[in-house]
């Protein structure tokens, strides 16, 4: 069964940062491309950022581009999310999904991250 | 102008059928993209619907019955999510997706009312 739980999600001050995790099981992880979506409280869903199977293609959303860092770790089967300079505007639920022939198949709980002073 | 818009919110009957539409920006020529359809209840994550770009490029989600279905109205340049025989589980925040210059991006979601 394929599982995905996301951590690392908290209160955080504007300007902080954080390192979201995503443990992954139940399939190939080494072998999948990921993503990272957000949702912000009663908002829509905002694509954050994708990496390809072997992290060499790597791809941002331009509202995070500069701040954000997507990396994977193939033997911990684990994605991971480094959050720079945080703003208000980040608050949101973190998902971790994989991506399965161009489909969103599988998605986490969500973790929450809130920045505010 | 977002690349994508969906209404806001729709409402529909039991046993009706609903047609969610997610129209591209006019720069953007609905032709080649891959819609790709999203349903998200309270409280849970997101689930994968179905995929259509044509009817020989679709693809449904695992499970997912088959009164959900895709089009295109390439008049209106918008992709379409069709619900038929509504049910009142039905009732849930439909997403589209496309994936638009080394970008996905979402339409901002249209919350269907069943009643």
């Amino acid at each position: 069964e394929v599982n995905l739980v996301e951590s690392g999600g908290r209160l955080v001050q504007p300007g902080g940062s954080l390192r979201l995790s995503c443990a992954a099981s139940g399939f190939t992880f080494s072998t999948s491309e990921m993503v990272w979506v957000r949702q912000a409280p009663g908002g829509g869903l905002e694509w954050v950022s994708y990496i390809g199977s072997g992290g060499v293609i790597i791809h941002y959303a331009d509202s995070v581009k500069g701040r954000f860092t997507i990396s994977r770790d193939d033997a911990k089967n684990s994605l991971y999310l480094q959050m720079n300079s945080l703003r208000a505007e980040d608050t949101a639920i973190y998902y971790c999904v994989r991506e399965q022939a161009d489909c969103f198949d599988f998605w986490g709980q969500g973790t929450l991250v809130t920045v505010s002073s | 102008q977002a690349v994508l818009t969906q209404p806001s919110s729709l409402s529909a009957s039991p046993g009706a059928s609903a047609s969610l539409t997610c129209t591209l920006r006019s720069d953007i020529n609905v032709g080649p993209y891959r819609i790709y359809w999203y349903q998200q209840k309270p409280g849970s994550p997101p689930q994968y619907l179905l995929r259509y770009n044509s009817d020989s490029d679709k693809r449904q989600g695992l499970g997912v019955p088959s009164r959900f279905s895709g089009s295109k109205d390439a008049s209106a340049n918008a992709g379409i999510l069709l619900i038929s025989g509504l049910q009142s589980e039905d009732e849930a925040d439909y997403y589209c997706l496309i994936w638009h210059s080394s970008a996905w991006v979402f339409g901002g979601g249209t919350k269907l009312t069943v009643l």
